[in-house]
């Protein structure tokens, strides 16, 4: 079964920094794109991040761009979500998911059950 | 960037109504497209990619249709398990956009 386990998320202040991790496992890690999304609360869905299978590319929404930064092992099946000068407005549930192809030109098929990030002081 | 802009951004219907909603894109898009849905409290769905092709495990009363700018997801006959908020998703470009989402109520 194909899954997805985030972990890292919490209560951060203003300014501050998380590092969201995503534990993936029932397939082939290495050979899919991954992308976090993230919905504030009572949102809609927002885009933040995806990274190629290789992880030779890497792609940001301009409202995290230079703050957040994607990365994987593909060794470990794991990605990771580098979170820095957190703001409010980053305050959301954050999920893992899985692209059907090796880059982003595919769609986002498998979620994780989400971590929840809350910027506040 | 690419706008997704979805219509209407809420409905009201009963099960075994024909629902259609549509999102256009501000660009082409050829079939980059992508619909989702997600039930209260729940995760988000893949549906339908590819604009048209209904994702493994999905019932086939879903459909989608559409190329370029304009695209229409259709549930032909609405079940009580499909009351919830809609989603269409450009992966043609970066950002891959998400349409602001449509909530299927029930009448």
């Amino acid at each position: 079964e194909v899954q997805l386990l985030e972990s890292g998320g919490g209560l951060v202040q203003p300014g501050g920094s998380l590092r969201l991790s995503c534990a993936a496992s029932g397939f082939t890690f290495s050979t899919y794109a991954m992308s976090w999304v993230r919905q504030a609360p009572g949102k809609g869905l927002e885009w933040v991040s995806d990274i190629r299978n290789s992880g030779s590319s890497t792609y940001y929404a301009d409202s995290v761009k230079g703050r957040f930064s994607i990365s994987r092992d593909n060794s470990k099946n794991t990605l990771y979500l580098q979170m820095n000068s957190l703001r409010a407005e980053d305050t959301a549930v954050y999920y893992c998911v899985k692209m059907s192809g090796d880059n982003h030109h595919y769609a986002l098929d498998v979620w994780g059950q989400g971590t929840a990030v809350t910027v506040s002081s | 960037d690419i706008q997704m802009t979805q219509s209407p951004s809420s409905l009201s219907a009963s099960v075994g109504d024909r629902v259609t909603i549509t999102c256009r894109a501000s660009q082409g898009i050829s079939t980059y497209l992508a619909w989702y849905h997600q039930k209260p409290g729940k995760v988000p769905k893949l549906l339908i990619y590819a604009a048209s092709t209904l994702q493994s495990g999905v019932p086939s009363r879903f459909s989608g249709s559409g190329s370029g700018t304009d695209f229409t997801l259709t549930i032909s006959s609405l079940q009580a398990e499909d009351f919830a908020t809609y989603y269409c998703q450009n992966y043609y470009s970066a950002p891959l956009t998400f349409g602001g989402g449509t909530k299927v109520e029930i009448k």
